[in-house]
């Protein structure tokens, strides 16, 4: 299972863009890389999925370099209503997914 | 997306008794689930794989004799937890992954006094 890095913490202010990077050194050639937001008192909630390249949808972005060893959430103009920790986990099939520490992300008026 | 519900939301219980905890698919089936524990500002940590039809599978660490999981459906997991103590006071999540991605319930808050 490949191990994920983030930072534990990040401040930006509403309206900007936010970028959230994880390393996976160690990923598999048929792992995935997904990220999800947790608030508190909630179950986690699925933002983003991808395996290379490029990946948008509706709330966000997702951006994995060719070796596959990081990635990228980017949050376009974020808001109050966005702080939340944020999980990038790396798996695959039924694989278990292991969670890290996340990114508590906070947003200031 | 995919949904996936618990209940109850909130339970509190005396030390010494046992609660159960359901975690359901609505709108798929899943033959395996995956129970998750969270205390206050930590992360999710796995408990134990919840497999339809055979036993579940536990993490290193988790008592499988306090913990009793049942997968007796392909859209229902439960978690009991025995004899609780404070201890086991904790938020409680399952999910399940229908597809590529893993869809969490909404958790359970079980306060243990």
């Amino acid at each position: 299972l490949a191990k994920t890095t983030q930072p534990i913490s990040m401040d930006s202010y509403e309206g900007q863009e936010v970028n959230i990077t994880c390393s996976h050194n160690n990923i598999a050639t048929n792992d995935y890389i997904t990220w999800y937001q947790q608030f508190p008192s909630q179950g986690p909630r699925f933002i983003i999925q991808g395996y290379k390249t490029k990946v948008t949808n509706e709330v966000a972005s997702l951006f994995i370099p060719a070796d596959r060893k990081s990635s990228t959430l980017s949050l376009p103009r974020v808001s109050l209503s966005d702080t939340a920790v944020y999980y990038c986990l790396v798996g695959a099939g039924d694989d278990k997914i292991i969670f890290g520490k996340g990114t508590r992300l906070h947003i200031l008026p | 997306g995919a949904v996936v519900s618990q209940h109850p939301s909130r339970v509190i219980c005396k030390s010494g008794t046992s609660v159960k905890i359901e975690c359901r698919s609505l709108d798929f089936q899943a033959t395996t689930m995956f129970w998750y524990r969270q205390f206050p500002k930590q992360s999710l940590m796995l408990m134990a794989t919840s497999n339809e039809g055979s036993k579940a599978t536990y993490e290193q660490g988790v008592e499988k004799d306090k913990f009793l999981i049942n997968h007796a459906s392909l859209t229902l997991s439960t978690l009991t937890v025995t004899s609780a103590h404070p201890e086991d006071s904790s938020f409680y999540i399952c999910s399940a992954k229908p597809h590529l991605e893993q869809y969490f319930g909404p958790g359970t808050r079980l306060t243990v006094t």
